[in-house]
């Protein structure tokens, strides 16, 4: 089924240890984006990509880095792992559909635990 | 900084009642706003999209208005089935330049049908 596919689904990691979240869609979307969503929270944009080539820091960028590939994988980085970073993570795509509001489709999460 | 607020944070109620679920934002220059809805360990779905220049959306049971001047939206849900026990969350698409496409979301709701 098309959509947003996102791995790995859990990971637990140490404080300082290193990890990617790789984020791909197969819905020929031009932006993709990164969310976490703590408990009680809501979502908050971490960084996103208007296009291939381009990214640009979201409300909460700090202790992570992200690449956009190509046109379909948008991956973030944890270079040293915090507690702070347990979350769950989303990423999401969009298109412009039809007078020019943005459609959005999610994966389904990857829940990370930072011990 | 755009903030979404929706209330009340949990809901529980029998099957068959009719919901009114609130969302407000504190900045009315809005592209749009989307409802979604949030199953446990899933990811978002989207449930409905109004855009700044409309005033209701309506989906089979799933009614959502938006009055953009006061920065409110209310999702009414009609004739609740435990089916519709999820987290509903609200989230607008600001309209300011190079944020657009970005959402920002409120902190959701609980809801709760039991039979």
């Amino acid at each position: 089924n098309a959509g947003v596919t996102q791995t790995p689904k859990f990971q637990v990691l140490k404080t300082g240890q290193s990890m990617t979240l790789q984020c791909a869609q197969d819905m020929n979307h031009n932006s993709m984006y990164w969310y976490r969503q703590d408990p009680g929270m809501g979502l908050r944009l971490i960084y996103y990509s208007a296009s291939e080539g381009t990214t640009d820091k979201g409300e909460v960028p700090n202790g992570y880095n992200v690449s956009r590939l190509n046109k379909r994988e948008f991956s973030l980085r944890l270079e040293s792992a915090a507690p702070s970073q347990t979350s769950v993570y989303f990423c999401a795509s969009s298109e412009v559909l039809t007078g020019g509001y943005y459609g959005y489709t999610f994966g389904s999460g990857t829940r990370l635990t930072v011990v | 900084k755009q903030e979404v607020t929706q209330i009340p944070a949990a809901l529980s109620v029998p099957e068959g009642e009719n919901l009114v679920l609130n969302c407000s934002f504190t900045d009315s220059a809005i592209y749009n706003l989307q409802w979604f809805r949030q199953d446990p360990g899933k990811g978002l779905t989207s449930l409905l999209l109004i855009q700044s220049s409309q005033r209701e959306q309506t989906s089979g049971r799933l009614n959502a208005s938006l009055d953009k001047s006061s920065g409110r939206s209310t999702l009414y849900i009609a004739a609740s089935q435990p089916g519709d026990s999820a987290t509903y969350l609200c989230a607008v698409d600001s309209d300011r330049g190079s944020t657009l496409g970005r959402l920002y979301f409120g902190r959701g709701t609980q809801l709760t049908v039991w039979p």
